[in-house]
Order: C-alpha cells, then sequence, then structure tokens
C-alpha cells in the first residue's frame, strides 16, 4: 500500500526566505506524484506534479519540486517566501496503474511566513 | 476556475439522522470524487465515480454510500450519521486521463454530528 509522509505539520519561514517542505513517500513502484495547496476555508488547488520525463517539476507561484527515486522523496521548495504563500500544502501519491486516480494524501504542512 | 459546486456548505446534524451532500459540476468531467479532511489525516478517499452509475470504493467507505445518476451531481449519503463522521467533505472531479489528471476540488462542506 502507498503512503506518504510529511515532515513537520508546521513549518514557519521569513518573508524573503527559502521555503521547504518535505515530502516522502513509500510505494511498491514509482508513483506519480502531486502537491496540492488550501488556502483558509477553500478546496484544493494543483501546485505542480511529476508523473514522467524531467525530474525537477515546476509549478505555479513560483514553487518546484524534485523527484528522488532513491530518496523516495519529492520535496517542495521556493527560493523566496511571500506572505501570500500562508497555506496548507499536501503531498499525494497516485499509482500509475490504477483503475482511477485514487490519490494518497499525506498530512499536510501548514505554512507560516513571518514578516 | 472548475465549475464544481457542493451544497450544504454547512450542516450540523444528529448522531443517528441520515444526511446527503450534493457534488455538481459544469465539466462534463468523467471521474468525480468524496474526500474527508480531517486534522493529522489531511484527505482521505471515501468514495469515486468513473460514470454514471459507476462508482467504487475508497480507503474509508464504511458508514458511506454514494450514487451518480447523471454526469454532473455526485451525492454522498450518510445513512445514519455518527459523531466520527464530523469532518470537512470535499467533492473533487478529474477528466479521465486517469493517473496523470489533476483533480480539481470543490469548496467542501463542514458537517457537524452532535
Amino acid at each position: 500500500a502507498q503512503s506518504v509522509t510529511q515532515l513537520g505539520s508546521h513549518v514557519s519561514v521569513s518573508e524573503g526566505a527559502l521555503v521547504l517542505l518535505r515530502c516522502n513517500y513509500s510505494s511498491s513502484v514509482p508513483p506519480y506524484l502531486f502537491w496540492y495547496v488550501q488556502y483558509p476555508n477553500q478546496g484544493l488547488q494543483l501546485l505542480l506534479k511529476y508523473t514522467t520525463g524531467a525530474t525537477l517539476v515546476k509549478g505555479i507561484n513560483g514553487f518546484e519540486a524534485e523527484f528522488k527515486k532513491s530518496e523516495t522523496s519529492f520535496h517542495l521548495t521556493k527560493p523566496s517566501a511571500h506572505m501570500s504563500d500562508a497555506a496548507e500544502y499536501f503531498c499525494a501519491v497516485s499509482d500509475p496503474g490504477g483503475a482511477a486516480q485514487k490519490l494518497v494524501f499525506g498530512q499536510g504542512t501548514r505554512l507560516t511566513i513571518n514578516p | 476556475d472548475a465549475g464544481i459546486t457542493q451544497s450544504p456548505r454547512h450542516k450540523v446534524t444528529e448522531t443517528g439522522t441520515p444526511v446527503t451532500l450534493r457534488c455538481h459540476q459544469t465539466e462534463n468531467h468523467r471521474y468525480m470524487y468524496w474526500y474527508r479532511q480531517d486534522p493529522g489525516h489531511g484527505l482521505r478517499l471515501i468514495h469515486y465515480s468513473y460514470g454514471v452509475k459507476d462508482t467504487d470504493k475508497g480507503e474509508v467507505s464504511d458508514g458511506y454510500s454514494v450514487s451518480r445518476s447523471k454526469t454532473e451531481d455526485f451525492l454522498l449519503t450518510l445513512e445514519s450519521a455518527t459523531s466520527s463522521q464530523t469532518s470537512v467533505y470535499f467533492c473533487a472531479i478529474s477528466p479521465g486521463q486517469v493517473s496523470t489528471d489533476t483533480q480539481y476540488f470543490g469548496p467542501g462542506t463542514r458537517l457537524t454530528v452532535l
């Protein structure tokens, strides 16, 4: 069974600082990987995803993530945090062979930006 | 934004009562999903649909049933609500490229079972 672990339920950084949100997965086959963001009182929206090809994936709002198969990781980074990045971030995986996209989510990381 | 609405947006009910949540889409997407979101658990899949009248169970389906009689509507029913079903429920849709799809989420329904 697939599982996702996000290290740190809360991360706090200063405005302008590097953002690093960690995601490790457990899967019997290399999965497809996703990062979603949830702003307060809203649904989730896709930041970026890795399916095949280049392992460094660029997403919206200046975020990027790198798929490292040897480390079973898909960490999310942004070089310079902005106040508007404050939100909850979810890493998710899906089985490439599935009949539907049954996403398995991590527990989420709440990102706080300090002025 | 994808055209997804959920109703009601908030509901308070009592233990043992039936509850139905509705997800409505205007995108004509094939796949629809119901998740629940709980602190410390992220989102967990309850049920999903891959077409009209075609549904299957997810990770946490016990106590829930679903129906899809039209492409645009996906209903989630709690036959007899329990306090453990207090949660925020999200509907999602995707066009149908299966594993590489982007799922688009609705605004959520906050359900409280007293």
